[in-house]
Formats: C-alpha cells, structure tokens, sequence
C-alpha cells in the first residue's frame, strides 16, 4: 500500500499569509492520482484539487496544487478566515485508497 | 446535485455487527463507485471500500476479513456491514461517491454518522 506523510503537523500562521502544505508518497506513481481535501470540524472532508494540481467546482483559485512523483504540494496563496482547518491528501491511482495523516492549518 | 445520507444505530455492543445505509437522492445509484471512509473521533481518514451498482466490491485488506458490502438499486442505497467490532472501531462513518463510473477519485461525501462500541 501507498503510505502517504504530510508535514508539518499543524501550521500556525495569520489571515493574509501563504501556507504551504506537503505530502510525499512512499513510492512513486506517474498517474498524479493525488487529491487534498479539507475538513472543518463537524463536517464530511471537501474536495479541493484532484490529478494533483485540478481544482475542484467552486474553489477558490487561491487553492493551488502542485507536484508530480512521490511529492506534492497544496499552496494557499492569501489565507482567509474560513480557510483555517485540517487538510488531508489522498492518493488514488492505486487501491488500496490511503490517505495521509493531516495537517492542521490554525491561526497564530 | 446528489445527496447521500447514512443512517443506522449509533451504539453497537462489543463482538456485534456494525451495519449502516447509505441512501443516494437527487440523482441514481449506478455510475459511480460509493465508497465507505471512516475517521475515528480526532483521528485521521481511513478507507473501507467501495461497491459499484453492479455489485463490484474492492475492500481495504485490512478490513477485508470483518467486511461485507452490497447494494439495492431499488431503494438506491448501499449498505456495510462490520463484523466483530471492538472499541476500535468507534468512527464517524461517511458515505462518499465517485466522480464518475470506474473513477477511484472520491468526490461528494455524505454528513457522516458517529458510531460507538461500547457496551
């Protein structure tokens, strides 16, 4: 199975600023099936890029994804308030589906 | 715009069957994959499976051997069925489709509905 690390953990940072967000696969795959979603407490995960770097109907084009091979990358050009949460990748070019751990994005 | 719903008992006892339904509104049940994903309370997102409208499944080998899928065209729902349940498996279950027939890309998930294993 395809073990999938995000980093950092958390990311402390202020509405305004860029945070960039990472996840590496555990081995390659050349089909880019990679996607990030974002989960706001309480609610089901939200797609926001799929094929690592499409962005999803109705997302906003601060959300960009980029990367190709074992490493990938989910930018956020200007945060907003409601963009703080926990972003999860996922990798689905191979089954099993896996995802990785998280990252959670909070306010500094 | 297509709206899953889970529904099932929220506690189930220890060494019992977890089952849940997921009901597809607003558009059919054939096409896509629908795909079972669970997070425990705090925790991270973990993938049963999926079933198509056909009956194909594909099951996460680590749940393999406790899980069972199927599905009514009829009544435009799926259902999971978990055998054997221990405590580690209290989780928020979702329902989640596929973006379009033979795609592994999750694409609109359902509320998600807690259950607890406890006795």
């Amino acid at each position: 199975e395809i073990v999938l690390t995000q980093s950092p953990g958390t990311l402390s940072l202020s509405p305004g600023e860029r945070a960039t967000l990472s996840c590496r696969a555990s081995q390659s795959f050349s089909s880019n099936y990679l996607a990030w979603y974002q989960q706001k407490p309480g609610q089901a995960p939200r797609l926001l890029i799929y094929d690592a770097s499409s962005r999803a109907t109705g997302i906003p084009d601060r959300f960009s994804g980029s990367g190709s091979g074992t490493d990938f990358t989910l930018t956020i050009s200007r945060l907003e308030p409601e963009d703080f949460a926990v972003y999860y990748c996922q990798q689905y070019g191979f089954s099993p589906l896996t995802f990785g751990g998280g990252t959670k994005v909070e306010i500094k | 715009q297509v709206q899953l719903q889970e529904s099932g008992p929220g506690l189930v006892k220890p060494s019992e069957t977890l089952s849940l339904t997921c009901t597809v509104s607003g558009g059919s049940i054939s096409g896509p994959y629908l795909s079972w994903v669970r997070q425990p309370p705090g925790k991270g997102l973990e993938w049963i499976g999926f079933i198509s409208y056909s009956g194909r499944t594909n099951y996460n080998p680590s749940l393999k051997s406790r899980v069972s899928m199927s599905v009514d065209t009829s009544k435009n729902q799926v259902s999971l069925n978990l055998i054997s349940v221990t405590a580690a498996d209290t989780a928020v279950y979702f329902c989640a489709r596929h973006h379009s027939t033979g795609s592994y890309l999750i694409y609109h998930w359902g509320q998600g509905t807690l259950v607890t294993v406890s006795s």
